[in-house]
């Protein structure tokens, strides 16, 4: 089966930085995506990983280690419109996308 | 505007009615997914399309029925849906490479209420 985890909800303050977690355990790998959706809003993509290491784009980061089953997403600098929920997903490398419940996080003043 | 729309946005309908949610892509992609999205659960992936050919299926009750009659439509059929059905019932296009899904990109989504 498949298995993807990270935490329920997360605070912070803005200006700050927070890290997401998240690890997986799925039959097949084939990358792993990092989406951001506000409420009431479609999900938007904001990263992917195939290969072990660090992916910079801008304030967001997202880490990946293949052999630990791990990921994380990094924001810095955090505003408030980074409130929301961020999902961590795994193509399994057979045309599916398998999610994780998402991480609401909130950004306060 | 991600380039994936869907309608209706918003449907609520009773046990017995029969109702379409629809799909369309205007990004050129070669396949189409229909995913649920329910409270305090993962995203659940219900049916994938690719190059019009359903791949994956994962087990959806028979009530749900997809239909893709082209790369760039893709419909869910609803007949007698029961309560825990209400959702948001998500679509999605991507370009499919060998086994590469791609990046995803998805519609608002359509939320469903069923009394």
């Amino acid at each position: 089966g498949q298995n993807i985890d990270q935490p329920t909800e997360m605070t912070a303050t803005e200006g700050a930085i927070v890290q997401i977690n998240c690890t997986y355990q799925t039959s097949g790998f084939n990358g792993l995506f990092w989406y951001q959706q506000h409420a009431g809003e479609a999900p938007t993509f904001l990263s992917y990983n195939v290969l072990d290491g660090l992916e910079e784009k801008g304030r967001f980061s997202s880490f990946l280690s293949r052999s630990k089953g791990y990921s994380y997403l990094l924001l810095k600098e955090l505003q408030m419109k980074d409130s929301a929920s961020y999902l961590c997903a795994v193509s399994d490398g057979a045309n599916n996308l398998f999610f994780g419940t998402g991480t609401r996080l909130t950004v306060i003043p | 505007e991600t380039g994936v729309t869907q309608t209706p946005r918003h449907l609520v309908m009773g046990m017995t009615n029969k109702k379409s949610l629809k799909c369309e892509q205007h990004l050129g992609h070669n396949a189409m997914y229909w995913y649920k999205q329910s409270a305090k659960k993962p995203l659940e992936l219900m049916f994938v399309y690719s190059l019009e050919e359903r791949v994956e299926n994962n087990s959806v009750p028979s009530r749900f029925s997809p239909e893709c009659p082209n790369s760039s439509h893709l419909f869910l059929h609803l007949h007698t849906l029961q309560p825990e059905d209400s959702a948001l019932y998500l679509c999605a296009s991507s370009q499919v490479e060998a086994t590469n899904t791609g990046e995803l990109f998805f519609g608002e989504g359509s939320r469903l209420t069923v009394l």
